[in-house]
Parts: C-alpha cells; sequence; structure tokens
C-alpha cells in the first residue's frame, strides 16, 4: 500500500486570505494526480488531472502544480471565499490502482 | 438528471445478511469504481470495471463481489455482513481510466 499524504490536516484562514496545502505521493509508477473537492454532505467533485512534471492547471481562483520528480503537488486557492469551505482530496494513480490521501479540511471565515 | 446514481441511500441490516448496492451512471463513461470510506473518513478503493472487465482488485475480503449487468452499471454484492463493514460506499465513473471520476452520493451501511 502507497502513502499519499496530505498536509496540513487542516485550515482555518480569514475571508480574502490566499492558502495552499500539500499533497507527497511516490515518485516510482506514478501515472496522474487527481485533486478533488468535498464539501460535507455532497460527493467528491474533480478539480484537476495533472500528468506531466511541471503540470499547471487553473479553475478560477484555484490553481495546481505537480512535480513528478520529487512527488508533490500544491494546490493553491487566491482570495479565499466561505463557498471554498470543504475537503480537499488527492489521489495518485499508480500503476493502474488510485490511493486517496486524507484531505485537507478547509474553513474560510467569513 | 443524476450523472452517478446509488440506491439505497441507507442500508441498515443485521450480521450475517447479503445485501446489494446499485450503482448507475448515465454518461456514458467506460470505467466505474467502487470506495469504502472508513472510520476516519479515507477513501480506499475497491473494485473498478472497465467494459465490464475487472480491471483492479484492492485487497477486499471476497464477501464483496461487484456485478456489471452492463456499462452503465456496477453493483456491490456483500455475503454474511460484519459489524466492520459498517461504512459509506462511493461509486465513481470515468471516461476512461485515469481520467476524473464522478462519484455516486454515497451509501451508508450499518450493520448490527
Amino acid at each position: 500500500i502507497l502513502n499519499v499524504e496530505q498536509s496540513p490536516q487542516s485550515l482555518h484562514v480569514q475571508e480574502g486570505d490566499s492558502t495552499n496545502f500539500t499533497c507527497s505521493f511516490p515518485s516510482s509508477n506514478f501515472y496522474a494526480l487527481h485533486w478533488y473537492r468535498w464539501e460535507t454532505a455532497k460527493s467528491p467533485e474533480a478539480l484537476f488531472v495533472m500528468t506531466l512534471n511541471g503540470d499547471e492547471k487553473k479553475k478560477g481562483r484555484i490553481s495546481a502544480t505537480l512535480n513528478t520528480k520529487e512527488g508533490y503537488s500544491y494546490l493553491y486557492i487566491k482570495g479565499s471565499q466561505p463557498e471554498d469551505s470543504a475537503t480537499y482530496l488527492c489521489a495518485s494513480l499508480t500503476g493502474n490502482q488510485f490511493y486517496f490521501g486524507t484531505g485537507t479540511s478547509l474553513t474560510v471565515i467569513p | 438528471d443524476t450523472a452517478v446514481s446509488q440506491t439505497p441511500k441507507y442500508l441498515v441490516t443485521q450480521m450475517g445478511n447479503d445485501k446489494s448496492i446499485k450503482c448507475e451512471q448515465n454518461l456514458g463513461h467506460d470505467t466505474m469504481y467502487w470506495y469504502k470510506q472508513d472510520s476516519k473518513k479515507f477513501l480506499k478503493i475497491m473494485f473498478s470495471y472497465n467494459n465490464k472487465e475487472l480491471i483492479i482488485n484492492e485487497t477486499v475480503p471476497n464477501r464483496f463481489s461487484p456485478k456489471s449487468p452492463d456499462k452503465a452499471h456496477l453493483n456491490l454484492h456483500i455475503n454474511s455482513l460484519e459489524l466492520g463493514d459498517s461504512a459509506v460506499y462511493f461509486c465513481a465513473s470515468s471516461p476512461i481510466a485515469g481520467n476524473e471520476q464522478y462519484f455516486g452520493p454515497g451509501t451508508r451501511l450499518t450493520v448490527t
């Protein structure tokens, strides 16, 4: 079983602040890195799928980068809003198996 | 229209029973998955199907068996339920293996 780790485990920020969190994963046999947004009482929703070293993806105020050589990805949120409050999950597709991290719980305080 | 649906949403049953959870996707995707969310909120993949063929089989007890009558459905059948099977089970689909996944609403299974 491979370890996909996310940090921090939880985070509280003020509305308007920018923030970022980390996903680390084993770099061997890497195929893809997924980011999902998971709101309470809902299902995970896909944000990004990245495969190439140096990939950068952006969706509105949220962006992500990928370093496959050292095995990490960053998720950035610019100008956090209360509606950004959710758990952010990353998942590594390694070989033919998905491994999810335990998530970073973000709370944006109005 | 719900893209990925699961039934039932809640399932309460006794130890030793056999139960099934159904999953349907209307997205035309080729790959479907089953995940178990454990007590620590951790998502663990159980199975995935690609065009009705099992392509991932994580080390789950053989009391769990996926059944796919067609590309749009992947049902989860559980025999001889145990207390430790209590969890939320999520179904998901993706256009092809490795692409972004679309999750169902989850089924909360409680074994008493």
